[in-house]
């Protein structure tokens, strides 16, 4: 499997634009989480989807900010319009409950995201 | 309230001894799974080891073996015989409740230095 997959790796943008971040989350995963790190605030879960639901969006930060799962496969989180202070390091994860347990999460590579 | 503390914010160890890296929970959940991730400086993030809180042994893997005080609520990384490359950052992350359905979330994490 190719694991996680984000793109873009690398994004720069002016404020005020907006900006698309993709992710394919592995082949069966039933679970796909957004977070964002920064130096200040370290890892934070944004919001994470439950077979294409999302279940919890309480961490993301503000309406500028949306996230959707049309399918299994694919997810985007999007910002409009960005600002400088969203500039961060932006990591999707994917989990599978085949186990019937608690289950590790497989990062992408992330997109770091540079706000201008 | 915090849910995971990690109060060592750096730590440095000689190569070849045996490091500890603290991380303790906070949960009222009978059912949880407590991970460690590496970051190395490129970025990604690795998963290590996992233990589940109805686990009767700890978690080992290889050189990562894991500390499990489920009365402290403490689920200590112990890396042995550290290498080079063991420099990185390390994470501590929970998800309550069962069936893998549930939201990861994670300590500040401890940026780990090893010294020839």
């Amino acid at each position: 499997d190719a694991g996680v997959i984000q793109s873009p790796r690398h994004e720069v943008t002016e404020m005020g634009q907006e900006v698309t971040l993709r992710c394919k989350p592995i082949s069966g995963h039933n679970s796909l989480f957004w977070y964002r790190q920064t130096m200040m605030r370290g890892l934070e879960l944004l919001i994470y989807f439950n077979n294409n639901v999302p279940i919890d969006d309480s961490g993301m930060p503000e309406d500028r900010f949306s996230a959707k799962m049309p399918n299994a496969s694919f997810s985007t989180l999007k910002i409009q319009p960005s600002e400088p202070r969203d500039s961060a390091v932006y990591f999707c994860a994917s989990s599978s409950a085949d186990r019937g347990t608690n289950t590790e999460a497989f990062f992408g590579q992330g997109t770091r995201l540079t706000v201008v | 309230a915090q849910k995971i503390t990690q109060t060592q914010p750096g730590m440095f160890v000689q190569e070849k001894e045996a490091v500890t890296l603290d991380c303790t929970y906070d949960t009222s959940d009978p059912s949880y799974g407590l991970f460690w991730y590496k970051q190395p400086s490129s970025g990604e993030m690795i998963f290590l080891i996992y233990q589940g809180s109805y686990d009767q042994q700890n978690a080992t893997e290889g050189r990562y073996s894991l500390n499990f005080q489920k009365a402290r609520k403490s689920a200590n990384l112990v890396i042995s015989a550290s290498q080079l490359g063991d420099s990185a950052m390390y994470f501590c992350a929970m998800r309550e409740g069962s069936g893998g359905y549930n939201k990861l979330i994670f300590g500040a994490g401890t940026r780990l230095a090893v010294h020839p």
